[in-house]
């Protein structure tokens, strides 16, 4: 397996516009998080999916915000719109959990996005 | 809600000598445990976890770690320190119930000294 892939790997774009976060998770895996990374707030936990199904968006910061896993393979993270306060390391992660098996979270290389 | 502190901001050692990198967690129930690096501009490396069995887990690049339940902590650890091991720790907890969160530490910056 190649591992969790996400695209792009840096994106920059203007305030007030889309920006959509891209996910592959590795094949098999049920869990399935987005995460944050920045200087002020370290790494945040923004939502994770169980079988598809999200669990927990606490930490989604605000309704600009949203996250969708339409199937097993496929995650998107989606602000609308951005703000330069969202410049961040945008990581996604995914593990398994199968009765006594319990696998580590494999993480991403992570989305730099940068809004100016 | 589940929580884990890790109360240094930066540790520093002087190559060849041991090195600890303290974690303490809070859980409902019982925790799984791990432990991730990152170097800059990178991702994050899984290192280590405690999931069941034996408290001292060993993971890798020479890393350990130990589960103390009565403590609440899973320390990382390791015998002599390498200039290369200077990087960002995270340590993570995940609640063994219910569904399976997984919360980050604010991570503990290690550096290690010539």
């Amino acid at each position: 397996d190649a591992g969790v892939i996400q695209s792009p790997r840096h994106e920059v774009t203007e305030m007030g516009q889309e920006v959509t976060l891209r996910c592959k998770p590795i094949s098999g895996h049920d869990y399935l998080f987005w995460y944050r990374q920045t200087m002020m707030r370290g790494l945040e936990l923004l939502i994770y999916f169980n079988n598809n199904v999200p669990i927990d968006d606490s930490g989604m910061p605000e309704d600009r915000f949203s996250a969708k896993m339409p199937n097993a393979s496929f995650s998107t993270l989606k602000i609308q719109p951005s703000e330069p306060r969202d410049s961040a390391v945008y990581f996604c992660a995914s593990s398994l959990t199968r009765g006594p098996v319990v696998t580590e979270a494999f993480f991403g290389q992570g989305t730099r996005l940068t809004v100016v | 809600a589940q929580s884990v502190a890790q109360p240094e901001d930066q540790v520093n050692v002087a190559e060849g000598n041991p090195l600890t990198v303290k974690c303490t967690y809070s859980v409902s129930g019982n925790p799984y445990l791990f432990w991730y690096v990152q170097y800059p501009n990178r991702g994050l490396q899984f290192l280590l976890k405690y999931i069941t069995g034996d408290n001292l887990v060993k993971g890798s690049y020479g890393f350990e770690a130990e589960f103390n339940k009565s403590q609440t902590s899973f320390h990382l650890k390791k015998p002599s320190a390498l200039v290369s091991d200077s990087a960002l720790y995270f340590c993570a907890v995940r609640d063994r119930e219910g569904f399976q969160k997984l919360v980050f530490g604010t991570g503990t910056r290690l550096l290690v000294s010539p």
